[in-house]
């Protein structure tokens, strides 16, 4: 079955200090792979994607990720978090299964919460 | 463009009553995905419609859920009759099928409150 995980349900850090937060997958084949943002009472909005090619894709607002094949993983960094980057985030893996290519699988979201 | 738009924004209803809620995609835009949002479950997808066409609905909880998207234009959720347990966010997000690399774009929800 494919899946994600988002094993943290919050993450804190200080303004300044750099932000990681861990997204993991499982799916057949070759994984696309997408971090979402959702700030309060708003829909989720588009930071970035892996499709191939290099393992670090940037994307909106500063933020990167790092795709690791052997770790099934592609987590989400920021060198240096704002206090503004506090949000939702969401991890997600386009479901690969019979008529479904297109919807995507997220995980259940992880609290960022950057305090000044 | 204004994006994908979603409504009521806030809907407030009695168990047992008809919801219909609405979704305008982007223009130009092939898919349509309707996804509920709870504490409990997270983001669950409800039913995904490629060309006007529904693909996947095994996500629709039971058959008090039903969708259609008569143009490619706008499309609704229906749920008849409404049960507490319903109440959630209801997002639909639309985007351009043309690669497995499709960005969706999400409408801001349409928050449900079933009493």
């Amino acid at each position: 079955a494919q899946s994600v995980a988002q094993p943290e349900d919050q993450v804190n850090v200080a303004e300044g200090n750099p932000l990681t937060v861990k997204c993991t997958y499982s799916v057949s084949g070759n994984p696309y792979l997408f971090w979402y943002v959702q700030y309060p009472n708003r829909g989720l909005q588009f930071l970035l994607k892996y499709i191939t090619g290099d393992n670090l894709v940037k994307g909106s607002y500063g933020f990167e990720a790092e795709f690791n094949k052997s770790q099934t993983s592609f987590h989400l960094k920021k060198p240096s978090a704002l206090v503004s980057d506090s949000a939702l985030y969401f991890c997600a893996v386009r479901a690969n299964y019979g008529g479904s290519q297109g919807n995507l699988i997220f995980g259940k979201g992880t609290k960022l919460s950057v305090k000044p | 463009d204004a994006g994908v738009i979603q409504s009521p924004r806030h809907e407030v209803t009695e168990m047992g009553q008809e919801v219909t809620l609405r979704c305008k995609p982007i223009s130009g835009h092939n898919s349509l995905f309707w996804y509920r949002q709870t504490m409990m479950r997270g983001l669950e997808l409800l039913i995904y419609f490629n060309n006007n066409v529904p693909i996947d609905d095994s996500g629709m909880p039971e058959d008090r859920f039903s969708a259609k998207m008569p143009n490619a234009s706008f499309s609704t959720l229906k749920i008849q009759p409404s049960e507490p347990r319903d109440s959630a966010v209801y997002f639909c997000a639309s985007s351009l099928a043309v690669s497995g690399a499709n960005v969706l774009t999400f409408g801001a929800g349409s928050r449900l409150t079933v009493l």
